[in-house]
């Protein structure tokens, strides 16, 4: 069974200052990798996703995220936050390879809170 | 507005009855996810539909759920004797292709059950 893990819950940070999320994921096949992101009274979107080749992977509005594989990690990363970056984040995760697989796994979620 | 829609917004029933709820996906998008969100958790998945077959159901579910998606289109999910514990807010997502793709989710049911 698939399992994601949020260890920060509530991240409180000024503008400019370095975010790191952390989310690491049980799953002993290959995986695909996703962040996403929910904005206030707004829908949830994509930020990034992993599948495969190079583990650094560039998402929108300047986030990246990082797969060590080792690690069974993909921690998110923005170096200098703003005001609307002030959202929820969930980290999932869903079986890769030639599977079939649609269901996808979320973690509990991280809530960044930028102060102005 | 393309993207994912769902109907209604906001439910309140009474314990006991029944409730369905309708998703309408991305127009080319040919798989269908359902999933539950409560208060301080992130989505948990319900099911999933490729075209018009139901791929995948959790364990979670019990039999009180029921979802269809009967021409491969919109998406019904019904709730029969509604629990308190059912209070959540059930969300529907839509994507193209494999498992890789992006899952494009709408704004979501609340679903109060008193």
């Amino acid at each position: 069974a698939q399992s994601v893990s949020q260890h920060n819950h509530h991240v409180i940070l000024s503008e400019a200052a370095s975010l790191e999320l952390g989310c690491n994921y049980s799953y002993g096949g290959t995986v695909n990798l996703f962040w996403y992101v929910q904005y206030p009274g707004q829908h949830l979107q994509l930020l990034l996703k992993y599948f495969s080749g190079d583990p650094l992977v560039k998402g929108i509005k300047g986030f990246e995220a990082e797969f060590i594989k080792s690690k069974f990690s993909f921690n998110l990363r923005k170096p200098s936050v703003q005001w609307s970056d002030t959202a929820e984040y969930f980290c999932a995760v869903n079986a890769g390879g030639n599977t079939n697989a649609g269901k996808s796994t979320f973690g509990d979620g991280t809530t960044l809170t930028v102060k102005p | 507005d393309t993207g994912v829609s769902q109907n209604p917004r906001h439910k309140i029933t009474k314990r006991g009855q029944n409730v369905t709820f309708r998703c309408d996906p991305i127009s080319e998008h040919n798989r269908l996810y359902w999933y539950r969100q409560t208060l301080g958790q992130g989505p948990e998945f319900l099911t999933y539909f490729q075209n018009e077959a139901q791929l995948e159901k959790s364990r979670l579910l019990s039999d009180r759920f029921s979802a269809e998606r009967p021409k491969g289109s919109f998406s019904t999910l019904e709730i029969q004797r509604t629990e308190q514990g059912d209070s959540a807010m059930y969300l529907c997502a839509s994507s193209f292709g494999r498992g890789f793709n992006e899952q494009f989710f709408g704004p979501g049911t609340r679903l109060t059950v008193l």
